[in-house]
């Protein structure tokens, strides 16, 4: 069965720390997105990509940066210099994007 | 700009029909979306509206309007499980979905 994979579900980090969350596909989309939830919030775009090799910022890059390397890949690290990291991070992909988004299942990083 | 408008939250009863609304402002709008959200869990997909109109998938519809900038989700039959957060969301350029903050529903019975 094809799906978009996102580990781990639950994350901690100490103040100061990089951490990077995992995304995988296998469903031969080209496009992928990263976004993040806040409580209460809807979701707002960090980066995307459309095609491997190539990314674009999305509303609130600052403090972030990804990486495609491969089609099926696309890691997102939250450095140090992002002030406030702890939320709820969605990771979807799409053949097209009028044919709507297939989502993760999401990881909650919290930092301490 | 981008600008997405929706209640943050609204109450039903079990059977009952619920409307949520949805108005937007974005620049290379290109159709609009429906996502349902249970709490701590990834949004899923409901519905699209490419052209002005009524769009009907069993209990739920979507209808838009592009001359108002204006959506609205139809829940018929309401059961419990509908009790989640709905997303409009516009697409963008054909290249992104920009999201509202969504809508908040709880059925009661």
């Amino acid at each position: 069965d094809g799906g978009i994979t996102q580990s781990p579900k639950y994350l901690f980090r100490k103040e100061g720390q990089n951490v990077t969350l995992s995304c995988e596909q296998n469903l031969n989309h080209d496009a992928m997105y990263w976004y993040r939830q806040d409580p209460g919030q809807g979701l707002r775009l960090i980066y995307y990509s459309q095609i491997v090799n190539d990314f674009q910022k999305g509303d609130i890059a600052e403090g972030y940066s990804v990486s495609r390397e491969k089609k099926e890949s696309f890691p997102l690290t939250v450095t140090s210099a992002q002030k406030n990291p702890t939320a709820f991070y969605l990771c979807a992909s799409a053949l097209r994007t009028l044919d709507g988004y297939t989502f993760g299942s999401g990881t909650r990083l919290t930092v301490v | 700009g981008q600008n997405i408008d929706q209640p943050t939250e609204m109450t039903a009863t079990e059977g009952a029909i619920v409307q949520i609304n949805c108005t937007y402002q974005t620049s290379g709008f290109n159709g609009l979306f429906w996502y349902q959200q249970h709490a701590g869990e990834a949004p899923t997909f409901l519905s699209y509206n490419v052209l002005d109109g009524l769009e009907e998938k069993g209990r739920f519809s979507s209808f838009l309007s592009r001359s108002k900038g204006y959506s609205y989700l139809l829940l018929k039959e309401l059961q419990m499980k509908d009790s989640a957060s709905y997303l409009c969301a516009s697409s963008v350029d054909f290249q992104k979905l920009v999201f509202g903050t969504g809508t908040r529903l709880l059925v009661s019975p």
